[in-house]
């Protein structure tokens, strides 16, 4: 079983919707956990880190669920912008999960 | 704040040469750096961890003999691919978690795309 386990995608989505990701881990033990954001060709950059009590970040909402051993982030009304590949980041090993891809449709 | 810089970001080599890698943390000290490489339509895949002045820990299936790691400061680490293939074609990517304490979070530079031809 893998680390980390996102379901890749792609979600297709107008501009405006709300979207969800969500990320398994396996690990009960771990205690980081990241959202990074990929865009084509280029390295990962930190979007927002995932609290306990789950955090905001304007139209980005993460949160944890530690018994159902997942992550979630929760994008709402999506730009354009927003078109990238999100990768879940689990423990400080920082094993990442495939990526899920989304792409803003005008 | 928190910028990590890769150098070279791109090279093309012939087989059976080597190639090194530098990752800076260039306004941060970095305790620990990672290696990681991509291929095209994948997630990053974890090589190594270093830590300054000590071995780099290896994940399982990638050969230390061949993929070199220094880390000698700690704003400074090097991957070394030594006798390239082509299967080594990749992007690599560094990255750096800052010293402080309580902060797990890590910084990546902006990658290595290495054509072995």
């Amino acid at each position: 079983r893998k680390e980390v386990e996102q379901d890749p995608g792609p979600f297709n989505v107008p501009e405006g919707a709300t979207v969800a990701f969500n990320c398994t881990y396996s690990n009960s033990a771990s205690q980081s956990f990241f959202w990074y954001r990929q865009d084509c060709r280029k390295e990962p950059k930190l979007l927002m880190s995932v609290y306990s009590s789950g955090n905001e970040d304007g139209r980005f909402t993460a949160q944890l669920n530690r018994a159902s051993q997942y992550i979630s982030l929760l994008i709402r009304d999506s730009k354009l912008s927003d078109s990238a590949t999100y990768l879940c980041v689990v423990n400080a090993q920082f094993y990442f999960g495939t990526g899920t891809s989304l792409t803003v449709i005008p | 704040g928190a910028v990590v810089s890769q150098h070279p970001s791109r090279v093309i080599c012939k087989s059976g040469t080597s190639v090194k890698i530098e990752c800076r943390s260039l306004d941060f000290q970095a305790t620990t750096m990672f290696w990681y490489r991509q291929f095209p339509k994948q997630s990053l895949m974890l090589m190594a961890t270093s830590n300054e002045g000590s071995k780099a820990t290896y994940e399982q299936g990638v050969e230390k003999d061949k993929f070199l790691i220094n880390h000698a400061s700690l704003t400074l680490s090097t991957l070394t691919v030594t006798s390239a293939h082509p299967e080594d074609s990749s992007f690599y990517i560094c990255s750096a978690r800052p010293w402080d304490i309580g902060r797990y979070e890590q910084y990546f530079g902006p990658g290595t795309r290495l054509t072995v031809t």
